[in-house]
């Protein structure tokens, strides 16, 4: 199962920040948070990853609770473009096998960027 | 950056037929590569983890006679949907992490090929 919890669907100006919320309560010491997003029909695409220091690079920021227990992804200036879904995602390290690195997509946030 | 191509993009094919999907790392080498499968409306669930000059392993409920995965090199791994039926069409998808960041490795985001389209009639 996946391991956060992000709301269904936000809206958000074209032009104007979007803010995604997501919560990851379980996460631990070592467990980075990844962003991705998904455009219709296409494969995910890798936006941003942190551990605990907020992260920024071209794309978007990634503000990390000091708890670790929730982080938002910042897009400075949405776009129409940017209508997409989004997924958090805690990455799982080990499993009783050894190390594995997989991804557990949850359900994601649907982000429609209006004009 | 880390491309991953996938081929076909989209595959029509009669039910009965087996079906091949590739996933080749371009610029990069991959140790692992995951395969996911996506239906409408919901999310990626993740089928196997392949790994490279070993067997794969698969998630709970995946059939590993069903949907064979072969990770003979490290830039390719293919995934093959036997006897496929309609049931099985989906969006096929495959991602992979580069093993040469020696150190960063651990946390190095994996990155997506942009699927594969597989409709059985």
């Amino acid at each position: 199962d996946a391991k956060t919890t992000q709301p269904p669907s936000m809206d958000c100006a074209e032009g104007r920040a979007a803010n995604l919320p997501c919560n990851h309560s379980t996460i631990s010491g070592n467990e980075y948070v990844y962003w991705y997003r998904q455009i219709h029909s296409q494969g995910p695409q890798y936006i941003i990853h942190g551990l605990k220091n907020n992260e920024t690079n071209e794309m978007a920021s990634l503000i990390i609770t000091e708890d670790r227990k929730s982080s938002t992804l910042i897009l400075p200036h949405a776009t129409l473009r940017d209508t997409a879904v989004y997924y958090c995602i805690v990455r799982v390290e080990w499993e009783w096998g050894g190390a594995t690195n997989k991804l557990i997509f949850g359900t994601g946030t649907l982000l429609a960027v209006q004009p | 950056g880390a491309v991953v191509s996938q081929h076909p993009s989209w595959v029509i094919c009669k039910s009965g037929t087996s079906v091949k999907i590739e996933c080749r790392s371009l610029d990069f080498q991959a140790t692992t590569m995951f395969w996911y499968r996506q239906f409408p409306k919901q999310s990626l669930m993740l089928m196997a983890t392949s790994n490279e000059g070993s067997k794969a392993t698969y998630e709970q409920g995946v059939e590993k006679d069903k949907f064979l995965i072969n990770h003979a090199s490290l830039t390719l791994s293919t995934l093959t949907v036997t006897s496929a039926h309609p049931e099985d069409s989906s969006f096929y998808i495959c991602s992979a992490r580069d093993r040469e960041l020696r150190g960063l490795e651990s946390n190095q985001p994996q990155h997506f090929g942009d699927g594969t389209r597989l409709s059985i009639l």
